[in-house]
């Protein structure tokens, strides 16, 4: 069975402060996206990343994936309070686009 | 936005009712794919549905059932409802290809069973 698992679950920080989320994955993969969730809303795709050592920036946010280790992070670069969501990490087993999501990160930033 | 559309946006359904959730894809995608979201936790995969075909599945339960229409709409029913089916459903479109690009997902269903 795959399993994708995030940390930490929960997250408090101070705006400007940098932070990293992980997330593990337990079959070979190419294939890691995240998405964001706000409260009592729908996924907004942040990066999908296709190859071991691909690296995407947006803004304060910056993902990277390493498929040897089964492992994708999201950094978080001098944090402001829109960051505040839910993080989701997402695997795709297939190559079809049918995702295992990780168990989310909740992101608050405090001001 | 996103271009998915589904459709009801909450509903409320008694213990053993059958429900439809629809949903529209983006234009030009034309691979559909389910999931339920519980209160809390990650989506998980229901299942997937590529040219009016069943094209892989999750650990859900065949009371759980679907359609693909030539428009590339798709439906959800449940039947036999039970109260751990109250959940967020998603619907998600994508394009079929060796490039695989991100799932566009809809604003989703609230589905509470009572």
């Amino acid at each position: 069975e795959l399993k994708v698992e995030q940390n930490p679950l929960f997250l408090s920080m101070q705006e400007g402060k940098n932070y990293t989320i992980y997330c593990n994955y337990s079959t070979t993969s190419d294939r890691l996206y995240w998405y964001r969730q706000d409260p009592g809303k729908s996924l907004e795709s942040l990066f999908v990343l296709l190859s071991n050592g691909a690296v995407k920036q947006e803004g304060r946010l910056m993902a990277s994936l390493d498929t040897k280790a089964r492992l994708s992070t999201l950094h978080i670069t001098a944090a402001v309070h829109d960051l505040s969501a839910t993080y989701f990490c997402a695997v795709d087993k297939n190559t079809g686009n049918q995702f295992y999501f990780g168990t989310g990160t909740s992101l608050t930033v405090i001001p | 936005e996103t271009g998915v559309t589904q459709s009801p946006t909450h509903l409320i359904k008694t213990r053993g009712q059958q429900v439809t959730l629809r949903c529209s894809s983006q234009s030009g995608h034309n691979t559909v794919s389910w999931y339920q979201q519980a209160l809390g936790q990650g989506p998980q995969f229901i299942f997937q549905y590529y040219r009016e075909e069943e094209n892989g599945r999750g650990n859900f339960p065949p009371r759980f059932s679907g359609l693909q229409f030539p428009n590339y709409s798709s439906e959800l029913n449940v039947n036999a409802l039970e109260l751990d089916d109250s959940a967020l459903y998603l619907c998600a479109s994508s394009p079929r290809g060796p490039l695989n690009t991100e799932a566009f997902f809809g604003q989703g269903t609230r589905l509470t069973v009572v």
